[in-house]
C-alpha cells in the first residue's frame, strides 16, 4: 500500500532563505507526482506536476525533482519570500489506476 | 473562466440527516474527483469519475455516493450522516492524460460539522 510522508511537519524559516520541503513514498511505482500549496481555509494551488519518466520541473523560484527509484521528493524555494508562508502537500498518483495519495503536509512559515 | 465550484462553503448537519455537496467545474475536464481533509492530515480520495456515467471508489467511500450525469457536475451524497464525516470537502478536476498531463484543480472546499 502506497504511504507518503512529508518531513518536516513545521519549519520557520528568515525571508531571503533557501529551503527543500522532503517527500518520500514507498511505492515506486507511480504515474506522477505533484506539488501543491494550501493556504489556510482554502483549497490546493498546484505549483509543480512530474511525471515518471522525468527528474525535475521548475517554475519561477521552485524547483521540484523526483527519484522514483528511492522513492523521493524535493521541492526547493529559492529566496523564500513571506508569501511563500502556506502548507505545502505532495501528492503521487499511482500507475495503471486514479488513485493520488496525499502526503499529511509541511507547514511553512517565513518570517519578515 | 470560474473554474471548479462548490457549494455550500459551510454546513452543520444533525447525525442522521443527509445532503448533497455541489461541484461544478466549468474547464471541460473529463476527470473529476472528491477529497476529505481531516484536521493535520492529507487529503483521502472518497470517489472519482473519468467521465459521464462512470464513477468509481476510492480510499474511504463508506457512507459516500455520488453521480455523474453531466461533464461538467459531480455532486457528492452523504447519506445518513455521522460525526466520523465531520472534515472539509475538496472536489478537483483535471484533463485526461496526455500532454495536457493531469495536473488536478481545486475547489475552495466544503467545512461539514455533523452534531
Amino acid at each position: 500500500k502506497q504511504e507518503v510522508t512529508q518531513i518536516p511537519a513545521a519549519l520557520s524559516v528568515p525571508e531571503g532563505e533557501n529551503l527543500v520541503l522532503n517527500c518520500s513514498f514507498t511505492d515506486s511505482a507511480i504515474y506522477n507526482l505533484q506539488w501543491f500549496r494550501q493556504d489556510p481555509g482554502k483549497g490546493l494551488t498546484s505549483l509543480l506536476l512530474i511525471q515518471s519518466s522525468q527528474r525535475e520541473q521548475t517554475s519561477g523560484r521552485l524547483n521540484a525533482s523526483l527519484d522514483k527509484s528511492s522513492g523521493r521528493s524535493t521541492l526547493y524555494i529559492a529566496a523564500s519570500q513571506p508569501g511563500d508562508s502556506a502548507t505545502y502537500l505532495c501528492a503521487v498518483r499511482q500507475a495503471g489506476g486514479f488513485k493520488t495519495i496525499f502526503g499529511a503536509g509541511t507547514r511553512l512559515f517565513v518570517k519578515a | 473562466n470560474a473554474g471548479v465550484t462548490q457549494t455550500p462553503k459551510f454546513r452543520i448537519l444533525k447525525i442522521g440527516q443527509s445532503m448533497t455537496l455541489q461541484c461544478t467545474q466549468d474547464m471541460n475536464h473529463n476527470y473529476m474527483y472528491w477529497y476529505r481533509q481531516d484536521p493535520g492530515m492529507g487529503l483521502k480520495l472518497i470517489y472519482y469519475s473519468v467521465g459521464a456515467g462512470i464513477t468509481d471508489k476510492g480510499e474511504v467511500p463508506n457512507g459516500y455516493n455520488v453521480s455523474r450525469s453531466t461533464t461538467e457536475d459531480f455532486p457528492l451524497r452523504l447519506e445518513l450522516a455521522a460525526p466520523s464525516q465531520t472534515s472539509v470537502y475538496f472536489c478537483a478536476s483535471s484533463y485526461a492524460s496526455g500532454t495536457r498531463g493531469d495536473t488536478q484543480y481545486f475547489g475552495p472546499g466544503t467545512r461539514l460539522t455533523v452534531l
